[in-house]
């Protein structure tokens, strides 16, 4: 059966650290792969998008990579800070149609 | 730019009620998704528009579940009757064109969280 799997449901660091989400799939071939951030009580806020075939992006802070042999995506957040405090979900392409979301990782930055 | 409107942001009703959430999309963006997202879950697609056409209600419990989008523009989610397991906060996003092969991102409302007791 089809299936998304992020890391582990809540993520404490200390500021300054990097942060690394991951998120892992089972029966999905996506063309592409989104990263959204949600706050609490807000919709989620779309960050970043990988292509299949494209090992790395960065913007800002922020760098995901995506290895489609692994079937893994990796989202990194470097000198993280307590606003960075958020759930973040990662969205699989399903099939050129839409996105399928995975369940989120609570992140907490520790001051 | 206006974002995607959502209302009303909270409701609470108690179970075999009815239920009715509104959307209105990002001017100009041709596809409208309805999400459900459970307390600590991921959203969960439950239709999608491509104008005012339905494109995926593959997930849609078209038993109590329907929804509509007028002229291609708003969007009304409704439920009839609704069960405890709807509890969940319904989202309404929109992207310009159709389809994840866009790589266009979503852009969500807020969402309305719905108590059913």
């Amino acid at each position: 059966s089809q299936k998304i799997e992020q890391n582990s449901e809540a993520l404490n660091i200390q500021e300054g650290k990097t942060a690394t989400l991951t998120c892992n799939y089972t029966n999905y071939s996506p063309a592409y792969l989104q990263w959204y951030r949600q706050d609490p009580g807000r919709g989620p806020v779309f960050l970043l998008l990988i292509r299949e075939n494209e090992k790395e992006k960065r913007k800002e802070r922020l760098k995901v990579t995506f290895d489609t042999t692994l079937k893994q995506s990796l989202f990194h957040i470097t000198a993280s800070q307590p606003a960075d405090s958020a759930t973040y979900l990662c969205a699989l392409d399903n099939y050129g149609q839409n996105f399928v979301f995975g369940p989120g990782t609570r992140l907490s930055v520790l001051p | 730019e206006a974002g995607v409107a959502q209302s009303p942001r909270y409701k609470i009703i108690e179970k075999r009620q009815s239920v009715a959430f509104w959307c209105n999309p990002i001017s100009g963006h041709a596809t409208l998704y309805w999400y459900q997202q459970i307390l600590g879950q991921g959203p969960k697609l439950l239709i999608q528009f491509q104008n005012n056409g339905v494109v995926d209600d593959s997930q849609l419990p078209k038993d109590r579940f329907s929804a509509e989008r007028l002229k291609g523009v708003d969007s009304t989610l409704k439920i009839q009757p609704a069960k405890l397991e709807d509890s969940a906060v319904y989202l309404c996003a929109s992207s310009p064109r159709g389809g994840s092969s866009n790589t266009g991102e979503l852009f969500f409302g807020e969402g309305s969280r719905l108590t059913v007791l």
